[in-house]
């Protein structure tokens, strides 16, 4: 079964905080890709990153970072020093390689970033 | 470049009326994605087009939703008899595809606001 969890359903942090937003997935497929998307409150979801299933470096973009790690499924995502704009929900997504091309998402984590 | 657009951008109607939401892809963007995303809760799968070809019907939730897509483009949904536990927002994607490897990210319209009163 292909299945990505987002047990944090919302957080509240106060601004200039760092927070670290969980994904887990499972998928028995050996190539893959996951996918962190942000869905401000005007509602339009925006790409951040992609990650294939051979690439465990992680990655720094700005205040932004993610962490793969293969061995626990899990793809967390971390804001540093955190500001009122990055207040959004958050999507992880995974895609496998066997059978069709569908996305399936986690149910978002909600980020509140307080001045 | 344009992005993804979708029309209407809301839409009310009455329960029992039929509806029809257009999604007009990126250029180029051989796949194409409906999901349905109810008021605070995450996207929920509907159909995916490869080409003009729905792979994947598996998430369309009763046969009164249906969808095609013609020319590579522009696709439509259609919900037949709305019933108020349609009300919610219908996003369209779209992205490039390689069969044989790679995967490219999804890129969103800004949906379509169904209510049914």
């Amino acid at each position: 079964a292909q299945k990505v969890t987002q047990a944090q359903t919302e957080i509240s942090v106060v601004e200039k905080e760092d927070v670290t937003l969980d994904c887990v997935y499972e998928t028995r497929d050996t190539t893959y890709y996951l996918f962190w998307y942000k869905q401000p409150p005007s509602g339009e979801l925006v790409f951040l990153i992609r990650r294939n299933s051979f690439d465990e470096q992680n990655e720094i973009s700005g205040r932004y970072s993610w962490n793969f790690q293969k061995s626990t499924s899990s793809f967390n995502f971390t804001i540093t020093a955190s500001q009122v704009v990055d207040s959004a929900v958050y999507f992880c997504a995974l895609r496998t390689t066997s059978g069709t091309y569908k996305y399936i998402f986690g149910t978002g984590t909600r980020l509140k970033v307080l001045a | 470049g344009a992005g993804v657009s979708q029309s209407p951008s809301n839409k009310v109607t009455e329960k029992g009326k039929d509806v029809e939401l257009r999604c007009d892809p990126i250029s180029g963007h051989t796949a194409l994605y409906w999901y349905r995303q109810r008021l605070g809760q995450g996207l929920e799968f509907l159909i995916y087009f490869q080409g003009n070809s729905a792979p994947d019907k598996s998430g369309l939730p009763s046969d009164r939703f249906s969808a095609e897509r013609t020319g590579e483009s522009v696709s439509t949904l259609t919900i037949q008899r709305t019933q108020q536990e349609d009300s919610a927002v219908y996003l369209c994607a779209s992205s490039l595809v390689f069969l044989t490897s790679g995967s490219h990210e999804q890129f969103f319209g800004p949906g379509t606001r169904l209510t049914v009163l």
